[in-house]
């Protein structure tokens, strides 16, 4: 069964600066998806990037992008100039490819920013 | 934007009752799933749905099920709830298989079992 493991249940950054949140997985198979997803306090599940793993290049999103190593089974994403409103809850999640769509879940990092 | 709306945000039952929490998505997505959302654990699979009338169990399916009458209404039903149900609730849905296509959350419905 496919695993996905969130080493760092707690992180901190300072405002401005850089920080990465790590995010391993299990899987046999060589089709799938990967995907961030942040909680606010508000609770909203918020889509931050996804990454097929057919595709060798990064996702980058504005101040987001991601660090794919496929052989590794790591997908690591770097938050680039943080604010005050990335604090969050960080999930990384899995979804087969040609499965009906649900997510395998991490258990998260709670990311904190210092003003 | 797709919405996805839970209908309730706070809940509180009583041990025993019979609960029934409503998720109503837009977007005519053929996906729709439950979550369970623990401190520590992340989200956890109950139920999902591919199709009207059509369900799969998740990870920890029991003591739920659900309802998928209509494309867009997803309900998850807690038969007898238990003070073990005592959780974050979170309703998802999507576009078929085969895309990178996202999940699209609704705000939680946070319950109460006492």
């Amino acid at each position: 069964a496919q695993t996905v493991t969130q080493s760092q249940p707690e992180m901190s950054v300072q405002e401005a600066e850089t920080v990465t949140l790590s995010c391993t997985y299990d899987t046999s198979e060589s089709d799938y998806y990967l995907f961030w997803y942040k909680q606010p306090p508000s609770r909203q599940m918020i889509l931050v990037i996804r990454q097929e793993a057919y595709k060798q290049q990064n996702a980058t999103e504005n101040r987001f992008s991601v660090n794919f190593q496929k052989a590794a089974k790591s997908f690591s994403l770097k938050i680039s100039d943080s604010q005050l409103g990335d604090a969050a809850m960080y999930f990384c999640a899995y979804r087969q490819g040609g499965s009906q769509g649900n997510l395998i879940f991490g258990k998260g990092t709670k990311l904190s920013v210092k003003p | 934007d797709v919405k996805v709306t839970q209908s309730s945000r706070y809940l509180v039952k009583r041990t025993g009752e019979k609960v029934f929490l409503e998720c109503v998505q837009d977007m005519d997505h053929e996906n729709m799933f439950w979550y369970r959302q623990d401190p520590g654990l992340g989200l956890r699979l109950i139920y999902f749905s591919y199709d009207v009338k059509m369900k799969e169990k998740g990870d920890i399916p029991e003591g739920y099920s659900v309802s998928r009458e209509k494309k867009e209404r997803f309900s998850l039903i807690l038969e007898s709830a238990s003070t073990n149900q005592t959780s974050m609730y979170l309703c998802a849905s999507s576009r078929p298989r085969g895309l990178s296509s996202p999940l699209h959350f609704g705000n939680g419905t946070r319950l109460t079992v006492t």
